[in-house]
Order: structure tokens, then C-alpha cells, then sequence
């Protein structure tokens, strides 16, 4: 098993629409969660953490759940500029006492007219 | 004024040559990373320093060699360079790793082709 594995996509959905990403990790012992966005042919950006409460950001609500090792992001009323790859990220330790971030392969999203 | 830098933005070069890619930071952070970017998309670590001090090391041939000369840059150098080699090359930095806000900083990346 990955140790990060979303579904690649891509979503196709027209404008206004509500979107939602699934994300599953294999590692029980990740301690932190984040969604990353990426630009075609850009570098990826922090677009939000992940909290076991669930958190939301405007359009935007992410979802943990340590039971099932599964990280949601669900986008309301797309627009076209959310057209992007986002990246399922958790952190992961190392043996070195340092952490370091695994991303997964992304999601493609692409909003229409 | 871009946070992370990397030069060159694109690189074409021959299977067998030798290249180094630069990457400096001017956010003041104390870790400093590369990834590789393949054709699938799939972003992979493949090492991280903290104060010039390498603290990870992926399973990367020994072709790749890092360098920090200060904890502002980190430089990548392949030597023999393979067709497996054409990828995207990330630099990026964060505060400190232990301090585990997620956040990592990019550089724009590094086109790299090998013919």
C-alpha cells in the first residue's frame, strides 16, 4: 500500500459546484495532515492544514479521521480559479528524530464554465 | 523578492554529463530541502538539511550529492547524468522541522531533460 493514495482525477466540474477529495494514509503513526495546492507547471503551496475537529477555510473544509486513516477536502461553490492539482500531505517520522513531509500523487480539478 | 530561488529554471542536457542546480532562501528558515517531481507527478524527498547539517537522506543514488556552504543555500549536483534523471527538481524550506507547521516553501523548480 501507498503510503499516501488519492484518487488522480481528474474532476471535472462546472462552476458553483461542490467537489470533495478523498485521501488515505498507511502510516497509523502520522502525526499532522495538510492540503497542498499546484498550479500546472508551478510549485505547490500550503492551502490548508488538517485538524481531527475539522476545520474550514471560506469555500474550503477539511476532515480527519484517525480511525480510518482517511483526510477529506471538500470545496464548495467551485470557482475556475480553483482549477489546480491539490496534494494530500502527512508528515511522517524519521529515524533521525526529524519529520518530514510525504505528499501524495495529487487530485486534478478541473472547474468549466 | 522571491523567498526560494533556484537556478536554473530549465536544463537540457546529454545522458552521461555532469550538472548542478543552485537553490538560496532568504526567509531566514534553518531547513532547506530538495524533491524530485517525475512525469507521474509524484513528489518525492530526497534530502533535507538543518543548519548545513544533513538530516535526510532518501534512497537517491550517490550521483546526487548536496551541499549547504550556510544554512541559505542548498545545492544539488548529479553527476552521469541518466534519461531516469528528466524530472522537476524542488528546493524548498521551512523553519524548523520539529516545529511541524507543514509549511514548506518552494522554489519555482528546476526543469531538468536528459537526451
Amino acid at each position: 500500500r501507498k503510503e499516501v493514495e488519492q484518487d488522480p482525477g481528474p474532476f471535472n466540474v462546472p462552476e458553483g459546484a461542490t467537489v470533495a477529495f478523498n485521501c488515505t494514509y498507511s502510516n497509523s503513526a502520522s502525526q499532522s495532515f495538510f492540503w497542498y495546492r499546484q498550479d500546472c507547471r508551478k510549485e505547490p503551496k500550503l492551502l490548508m492544514s488538517v485538524y481531527s475537529s475539522g476545520n474550514e477555510d471560506g469555500r474550503f473544509t477539511a476532515q480527519l479521521n484517525r480511525a480510518s486513516q482517511y483526510i477529506s477536502l471538500l470545496i464548495r461553490d467551485s470557482k475556475l480559479s480553483d482549477s489546480a492539482t491539490y496534494l494530500c500531505v502527512v508528515t511522517k517520522a524519521e529515524n533521525s528524530g526529524y519529520s518530514t513531509l510525504t505528499f501524495g500523487k495529487g487530485t486534478m480539478l478541473l472547474v468549466s464554465p | 523578492d522571491t523567498a526560494v530561488s533556484q537556478t536554473p529554471k530549465y536544463l537540457v542536457t546529454q545522458m552521461g554529463n555532469d550538472k548542478s542546480i543552485k537553490c538560496e532562501q532568504n526567509l531566514g528558515h534553518d531547513t532547506m530541502y530538495w524533491y524530485k517531481q517525475d512525469s507521474k507527478k509524484f513528489l518525492k524527498i530526497m534530502f533535507s538539511y538543518n543548519n548545513k547539517e544533513l538530516i535526510i537522506n532518501e534512497t537517491v543514488p550517490n550521483r546526487f550529492s548536496p551541499k549547504s556552504p550556510d544554512k541559505a543555500h542548498l545545492n544539488l549536483h548529479i553527476n552521469s547524468l541518466e534519461l531516469g534523471d528528466s524530472a522537476v527538481y524542488f528546493c524548498a524550506s521551512s523553519p524548523p522541522v520539529r516545529a511541524n507547521t507543514g509549511e514548506l516553501f518552494f522554489g519555482e523548480g528546476s526543469r531538468l531533460t536528459v537526451l
